[in-house]
């Protein structure tokens, strides 16, 4: 069965400097991945999807992700982080081949405190 | 911006009382689901539906028991509320299609006492 890890449960990092989030997944065949942002007392909002393609994915807010299929991961990472970016982050991963359940599964999450 | 509201927002119940909880979408969307988001972890799903008067079980359905009766509602039901099942509730739609974005509620946040 599919699977998502994201090793790191909390992240502080400094306004302005870069971050970068991991996601470790296990999929048999070729993934659909998710990351997505949940800002407080907000539900979930999509930040960027990979489908199969160019490894390197854009978002919005300035946020991007890059797949790597020998290292099952989908990293996320920003250049410059602004206080606004305070939310906790989502790696998911379709649960079926297709996408068309639009079925989830997601990792732990990973906080992200910014501080000045 | 698609638009998925719940309610309530919040809500205290007692253990094997019954609880519902409604979500509203005024997107068109013809596939909704209900997951669950305990401390720590990230999020499960309960039920979904493709169409209305249809809903399917997720990956943790024990507990709880959907119900779709337009395209628009859809309703997670807790029979016999329990001390495990105090999480946070939320609930998405998506337009048919392959993965489509999936639009989230706000949440309700659930405390069974």
């Amino acid at each position: 069965a599919q699977s998502v890890t994201q090793p790191d449960a909390r992240v502080t990092v400094s306004e302005g400097a870069s971050l970068q989030l991991r996601c470790k997944y296990s999929y048999f065949g070729t993934p659909y991945l998710f990351w997505y942002v949940q800002y407080p007392r907000q539900g979930l909002q999509l930040l960027l999807k990979y489908y199969p393609g160019d490894p390197v994915v854009q978002g919005v807010n300035g946020f991007e992700a890059e797949f790597s299929k020998s290292n099952s991961s989908f990293h996320l990472r920003k250049a410059s982080v602004h206080w606004s970016d305070w939310a906790v982050y989502f790696c998911a991963v379709s649960m079926d081949t297709g996408g068309l359940s639009g079925k989830l599964t997601f990792g732990e999450g990973t906080q992200v405190t910014v501080i000045s | 911006e698609a638009a998925v509201t719940q309610s309530p927002r919040s809500k205290v119940a007692v253990t094997g009382g019954k609880v519902t909880l409604s979500c509203h979408q005024t997107n068109n969307h013809d596939y909704m689901y209900w997951y669950r988001q305990d401390t720590g972890h990230g999020l499960r799903l309960i039920h979904y539906s493709y169409v209305a008067d249809s809903t399917e079980k997720g990956d943790i359905p024990d507990g709880y028991k959907a119900s779709r009766p337009s395209q628009e509602n859809f309703s997670l039901i807790l029979e016999l509320a329990s001390l495990s099942q105090t999480a946070v509730y939320f609930c998405a739609s998506r337009v048919q299609g392959a993965n489509t974005e999936v639009f989230f509620g706000k949440g309700t946040r659930l405390t069974v006492v």
